[in-house]
């Protein structure tokens, strides 16, 4: 299994200009999640998605979209970029808690972004 | 998901046991706490979970005191390689419609010294 992949692991974007984080995981997981983190702090939740076709805003969703087509991706659509989205970008996916899964979130290696 | 407080670093000598507190007063009683770490900006990786008893598992034990209000995280034998920020978080037990949805605090930075 290759678990959880991101792509692009960087990216430099200007100002106003739109892009999109790719999220895969082979896992059949049906939880998927979006997560940024700024330098020196923790994790802030962008995106959740319990399955395919239903998403849900986190704590800080101003600025980006996701869509869950599949149970196997979950893209983040970066629009109008400013500086504020410069960011290290983690997707993860999990189970759930029943059948005596761990419930623990499978984290990806992250997708850098500088917005210039 | 109730708040925890952990101290934002320590340092511990290799092959020592490592024990990082965290302090989770307003816990409720349906909810569980998570330990993961990260080491050097990758992503979060799961180490342990509990609810009411001690846990153990090939990384680390996790021992919750009997009032649920703080609990220890230990890593038995530290290594240079768990050099990484440790993260305690509480969460209730997953509600379907929620996912597994966690909040990630500043956490407590480990530095194992040789």
């Amino acid at each position: 299994n290759a678990g959880v992949t991101q792509t692009p692991k960087f990216r430099i974007l200007k100002i106003g200009q739109s892009m999109t984080l790719q999220c895969t995981q082979d896992m059949n997981h049906n939880y998927m999640y979006w997560y940024r983190q700024d330098p020196g702090m923790g994790l802030k939740l962008i995106y959740y998605s319990v399955g395919a076709g239903i998403t849900d805003k986190g704590e800080v969703p101003n600025g980006y979209n996701v869509s869950r087509s599949t149970t196997e991706d979950f893209p983040l659509r970066l629009e109008l970029a400013a500086p504020s989205q410069t960011s290290v970008y983690f997707c993860a996916s999990s189970w759930g808690l029943a059948g005596g899964n761990t419930g623990e979130l499978f984290f990806g290696e992250g997708s850098r972004l500088t917005v210039l | 998901d109730a708040k925890t407080t952990q101290p934002p670093s320590m340092d511990c000598a290799e092959g020592r046991a490592a024990n990082l507190p965290c302090n989770h007063s307003t816990i409720s009683g349906n909810e569980y706490v998570y330990w993961y770490r990260q080491i050097h900006s990758q992503g979060p990786q799961y180490i342990i979970h509990g609810l009411k008893n001690n846990e153990t598992n090939e990384m680390a034990s996790l021992i919750i005191t009997e009032d649920r209000k703080s609990s220890t995280l230990i890593l038995p034998h530290a290594t240079l390689r768990d050099t990484a920020v440790y993260y305690c978080i509480v969460r209730v037990a997953l509600i379907k419609a929620a996912g597994n949805k966690l909040t990630f605090g500043g956490g407590t930075r480990v530095l194992v010294k040789p």
